[in-house]
């Protein structure tokens, strides 16, 4: 069964650095999604993304955030500068119509020191 | 704007004993409604939606869910729980022609032996 996958699954960084994390859709799938959960929160929207743009995107969703579909295959998510507050899970998610049901990755454990 | 309230963090039950996780929303429009469950160190698997028809909705593993629009709720039961439906559980919900999902936050559902 198709599924969406993460990379990596936990990465550690220093406040301020740049990171990207990556997630391969299903390959059919036309919708991507970002999430996050910070430790003892609810899962919460970040962005989602249709044909090569943003499509729709939280007030988390500042500049310090971006997406991109390099190669038709991958989706990532881009921090410019990371901030302790960063801390949390980052899920993608996918879908083949932005009515059906979204198809979570396992998810990628940011820590920020 | 949306929300959704799962009313209860934590819902512990015995082995065999039915189980009701509560879910209440608020929105403006139309919407569709779904459960997800999240096992350790996993990612977030679709249980079960309501996108149209009947309000009854039956999901995978013997869960089923219904959709009541009077009083804006989308409650989860299982007849008889088994020791591997220890996850938690979260309510989501998506405006009809939107893609965000938002969701609540999250039922710990612990079986007891």
């Amino acid at each position: 069964e198709p599924e969406v996958t993460q990379t990596p699954s936990h990465q550690v960084t220093q406040m301020g650095q740049e990171v990207i994390l990556r997630c391969v859709p299903i390959s059919n799938h036309l919708y991507f999604y970002w999430y996050r959960q910070i430790l003892g929160q609810k899962v919460e929207f970040l962005v989602s993304f249709y044909n090569n743009e943003i499509s729709e995107k939280s007030e988390i969703f500042d500049d310090q955030f971006s997406v991109e579909r390099p190669d038709g295959s991958n989706f990532t998510l881009k921090i410019r500068s990371t901030k302790l507050e960063d801390s949390a899970m980052y899920f993608c998610a996918s879908s083949p119509d932005p009515t059906y049901e979204q198809y979570f990755g396992p998810g990628t454990r940011l820590t920020v020191t | 704007a949306q929300s959704v309230t799962q009313l209860d963090s934590q819902v512990p039950v015995f082995e065999e004993a039915p189980v009701e996780l509560r879910c209440n929303y608020s929105s403006s429009v139309s919407v569709y409604l779904f459960w997800y469950v999240q096992y350790p160190n996993q990612g977030l698997q679709l249980l079960l939606k309501y996108l149209s028809g009947s309000t009854l909705v039956k999901g995978i593993n013997g869960f089923e869910a219904e959709f009541n629009k009077s009083q804006t709720s989308f409650h989860l039961r299982k007849p008889s729980v088994h020791i591997s439906d220890t996850a938690e559980y979260f309510c989501a919900v998506s405006d009809h022609g939107a893609q965000k999902l938002v969701f609540g936050q999250g039922t710990r559902l612990t079986i007891n032996p």
